[in-house]
């Protein structure tokens, strides 16, 4: 059963645009949400994270939202920048805090 | 620099030669974990330490063993590599005795089984 789901594999926008990266998940529980940035042959970076008692935060272009009563939180990159162009991962902790449970990701192209 | 260093990055090997793929972290972390990466899958942690002497099994850790003899190290061993453990691997570390926050990762080790 997935706790974390990224429903959409890819997603392609075109720079200075608004990118809009999507997470849903099942688990009420979940207290802290974390998006991380993949480029190829690298490890994961984390990026930027929100607790369950704030719906919005903002770290330069980037933007998280989360809507608690929907299960949903979601990534804005404004402007977009081709140097963005990465695998994202959205993430929360699980109640044991053994582990981080990860979606699995979303393929952002930018391009110029 | 502070950082978690993963050797060896690529390999190839046979099924049934066993191997150890090596972790160091340099940031003093209680915690480090060892996740695999696959197609379609995401991320899924295999095992976890939240301490010295101390680990646990995630949630795919067939196949795999891990020690954690002393704070910045973290090996995985694959005592019987089989095709189905060709997979990219990530160490992971993170400061507090569990993951409340941010892992800081590895640049990942690209397993191939043959």
């Amino acid at each position: 059963d997935q706790q974390v789901k990224q429903n959409s594999p890819s997603l392609s926008v075109q720079e200075g645009r608004i990118s809009i990266l999507n997470c849903d998940y099942t688990n009420s529980m979940f207290d802290y949400f974390l998006w991380y940035k993949k480029y190829p042959a690298e490890g994961p970076t984390f990026l930027i994270s929100i607790s369950s008692i704030k719906d919005k935060n903002e770290d330069g272009r980037f933007t998280v939202f989360l809507n608690k009563s929907a299960k949903h939180l979601s990534l804005h990159i404004v402007p977009s920048q081709p140097g963005d162009s990465a695998v994202y991962f959205c993430a929360a902790p699980n109640q044991a805090g053994t582990a981080l449970i990860f979606g699995k990701g979303t393929t952002l192209s930018v391009s110029s | 620099e502070a950082q978690v260093t993963q050797n060896p990055r690529y390999l190839i090997t046979v099924t049934g030669k066993k191997l150890t793929v090596t972790c160091s972290q340099n940031m003093n972390h209680e915690y480090m974990s060892w996740y695999r990466q696959d197609p379609g899958l995401g991320l899924r942690q295999i095992y976890y330490s939240m301490n010295v002497e101390v680990t646990d099994k995630g949630d795919v850790p067939e196949g795999y063993k891990v020690s954690r003899k002393e704070k910045r190290n973290f090996p995985l061993i694959l005592e019987s590599p089989s095709p189905n453990q060709t997979s990219l691997y990530f160490c992971a570390s993170s400061p507090g005795g569990s993951v409340r926050g941010e892992l800081f990762f590895g640049e990942g080790s690209r397993l191939t089984v043959l």
